[in-house]
């Protein structure tokens, strides 16, 4: 099993749609949790951390369910300008430095 | 936010030769850094962690003497990759962790390596 599973995508939704990514990780000692975007043949960008507590970013909410190794990302009024692939990552122990990158989710949004 | 840079932005080279990539934390000191590697329609593998006047941690499976790997300076970290071939071709990315702690790595744009 891998250590960070995602939807395989891709999603293909209409503008102003909402749209959930599910991510889901193996270690149970795991960290730390982001969401990253990568454009197309561009470096990731951090999106959001995750928090236990759930967070929200204007259109975006995040959450993690610790129990069920479970990471979330939802987009509320989706743009065209948020079509690409979102990437979960997941810091596998508390003193490890490295991420660990979920296969990521292709999103395009369309007019 | 943290700036990491990298050089070249893409690179062709025939088979054996040897290319290195730099990478820059333009205004903030990074002791640690992170070299990825990743495939067409793949996600990004870690490769190695760079540590600043030590030696490099290199992930199972990459080659140390292929892929090496120099943390000079807090701000630059450079991998070398000797003796390319063409199964080499990918995208090289580096990260630098931010620079109040944490975990948020913040990501050069890369290097696009083309062996010929």
């Amino acid at each position: 099993r891998k250590e960070v599973e995602q939807d395989p995508g891709p999603f293909n939704v209409p503008e102003g749609a909402t749209v959930a990514f599910n991510c889901t990780y193996s270690n149970s000692a795991s960290q730390s949790f982001f969401w990253y975007r990568q454009d197309c043949r561009k470096e990731p960008k951090l999106l959001m951390s995750v928090y236990s507590s759930g967070n929200e970013d204007g259109r975006f909410t995040a959450q993690l369910n610790r129990a069920s190794q479970y990471i979330s990302l939802l987009i509320r009024d989706s743009k065209l300008s948020d079509s690409a692939t979102y990437l979960c990552v997941v810091t596998p122990s508390l003193y490890g430095q490295n991420f660990v990158f979920g296969p990521g989710t292709r999103l395009s949004v369309l007019p | 936010g943290a700036v990491v840079s990298q050089h070249p932005s893409w690179v062709i080279c025939k088979s054996g030769t040897s290319v290195k990539i730099e990478c820059r934390s333009l205004d903030f000191q990074a002791t640690t850094m992170f070299w990825y590697r990743q495939f067409p329609k793949q996600s990004l593998m870690l490769m190695a962690t760079s540590n600043e006047g030590s030696k490099a941690t290199y992930e199972q499976g990459v080659e140390k003497d292929k892929f090496l790997i120099n943390h000079a300076s807090l701000t630059l970290s450079t991998l070398t990759v000797t003796s390319a071939h063409p199964e080499d071709s990918s995208f090289y990315i580096c990260s630098a962790r931010g620079p109040y702690g944490g975990e948020t790595q913040y990501f050069g744009p890369g290097t696009r390596l083309l062996v010929l």
